[in-house]
């Protein structure tokens, strides 16, 4: 059984830019979470997938969008990037479960120049 | 959304036990107490859960006062390897979509030193 794993680790964009990052699920998950998480802060949630559909969103701006696929893989997408949203990205995986833990990725660190 | 309060940072020497305490006063009935860790450069790590009664597993245990109003993360015997970022966080329930709708609202945590 395979963790949760995301691409790229790292990655470089410039302001207006746009940017992909990809996240695998533990096998058997149905649910995909993502979580921005700014130097020295928590993380913050922006959005869930359970079954290819968005089914909660923190208050994180429409710029930031998600996609989850048949295999329960999913990307976040993030358009006209601004200086502050360099931050490592977090991607979590669990069972549709009401108490289920969940599994988080490495992360994939984004910097905005 | 409800918060937590814990301490920035707290220390301890390896093999004692460590205390680690969480305040959160607006939790709702339906709210879940759920610890993370933190290891540098990884991913929050879950540690243990729960909702009113006091929980024991292999890493922890819990122990949540009977208003539900705070709790605490007890490490039996502190290891080095338990160095972290511990986030005492409430899974909240959101309203609306199919599955389970429940995110988890991070705070800053507490940094744990262990000292040898």
């Amino acid at each position: 059984e395979t963790g949760v794993t995301q691409s790229p680790t790292h990655l470089i964009k410039t302001r207006g830019q746009q940017v992909t990052l990809r996240c695998s699920s533990q096998s058997g998950h149905n649910t995909v979470s993502w979580y921005q998480q700014a130097l020295g802060q928590g993380p913050q949630f922006i959005f869930q997938y359970y079954r290819e559909e968005e089914n909660g969103r923190g208050n994180f701006p429409p710029r930031f969008s998600g996609l989850q696929f048949p295999n329960y893989s999913s990307e976040l997408n993030v358009n006209a990037l601004e200086l502050d949203d360099s931050a490592l990205y977090l991607c979590a995986s669990s069972l549709d479960s009401e108490t289920s833990e969940l599994f988080f990725g490495e992360g994939s660190r984004l910097t905005v120049l | 959304d409800a918060k937590t309060t814990q301490p920035n940072s707290m220390e301890s020497n390896e093999e004692e036990p460590v205390h680690l305490p969480c305040n959160h006063s607006t939790i709702s009935g339906t709210d879940y107490i759920h610890w993370y860790r933190q290891l540098p450069s990884q991913g929050p790590e879950y540690v243990i859960h729960g909702l009113t009664s006091n929980v024991n597993n292999r890493m922890a245990s819990l122990a949540i006062a009977e208003d539900r109003k705070s709790s605490t993360l007890i490490l039996h015997r502190a290891t080095l390897r338990d160095a972290a970022v511990y986030y005492c966080i409430l899974r909240a329930f959101i309203r609306g979509g199919g599955g389970s709708n429940y995110k988890l609202t991070f705070g800053k945590g507490t940094l744990l030193t262990v000292n040898p």
